[in-house]
């Protein structure tokens, strides 16, 4: 079964701070993995596209990696501010299929 | 602002009941697909259309059905609603490589 599991479900962090959300997944065959920020109540957005050949992939504060062998993304989010606070999805694209499989999100809490 | 629009922003309707939620896609984008996500429940595909034919189907069930118009907008009908069926549902438009979504649906079942 195709599955994308993430680790921690939820995150308080202190502003400024760093932080490390985790991705795993079942998903085969792979297309891309994204990233998203969903904002409570609103519509998800993507942050990072990574295909099958990429490693790293930055936006602003935010940068995805991939692990193509062992199925594992992390997302890190560098000197954390207020408005990070949100969940952040990892979604996973079968290859030759235009469904989106979606893990369930780690909320995150920045702190001042 | 992604550019798809919904409507309405809240629904509240008893069970049993029939609602129809609509979205508009972004300028120029063919596709539109169907979210629902429960309290604290991952997102779940349900449907895609694609220039008013259907492309793909997720966990819709039977209740539910969807349409899209000549003019792109589209629209997801659920029937007979029950307590479950309570969640945010989002619609988004734009392809396999990049999706936007928009705002939401909220739909509550009392």
């Amino acid at each position: 079964k195709n599955q994308v599991e993430q680790s921690p479900q939820s995150l308080i962090i202190l502003e400024g701070k760093n932080c490390t959300l985790q991705c795993n997944y079942t998903v085969s065959p792979f297309s891309n993995l994204r990233w998203y920020k969903q904002d409570t109540g609103r519509g998800p957005v993507s942050l990072t596209i990574m295909t099958f050949s990429e490693n790293t992939k930055s936006n602003g504060r935010y940068t995805a990696t991939l692990d193509a062998d062992t199925k594992q993304s992390s997302l890190h989010i560098t000197a954390s501010q207020l408005s990070d606070s949100a969940s952040y999805i990892c979604v996973v694209i079968i290859f030759g299929n235009e469904k989106l499989t979606f893990g369930t999100g780690t909320r995150l809490t920045i702190i001042p | 602002d992604s550019g798809v629009t919904q409507t309405p922003k809240h629904l509240i309707t008893a069970t049993g009941q029939r609602v129809t939620l609509r979205c508009s896609p972004r300028s120029g984008d063919l596709s539109v697909y169907w979210y629902q996500q429960s309290l604290d429940q991952g997102l779940q595909f349900l449907i895609q259309y694609y220039n008013g034919e259907e492309r793909a189907k997720g966990n819709i069930l039977e209740r539910f059905s969807a349409q899209q118009f000549p003019d792109l907008h589209s629209e997801l009908n659920l029937s007979s609603l029950e307590l479950g069926d309570s969640a945010l549902y989002f619609c988004a438009s734009g392809d396999p490589d990049e999706q936007y979504f928009g705002p939401g649906t909220r739909l509550t079942v009392t």
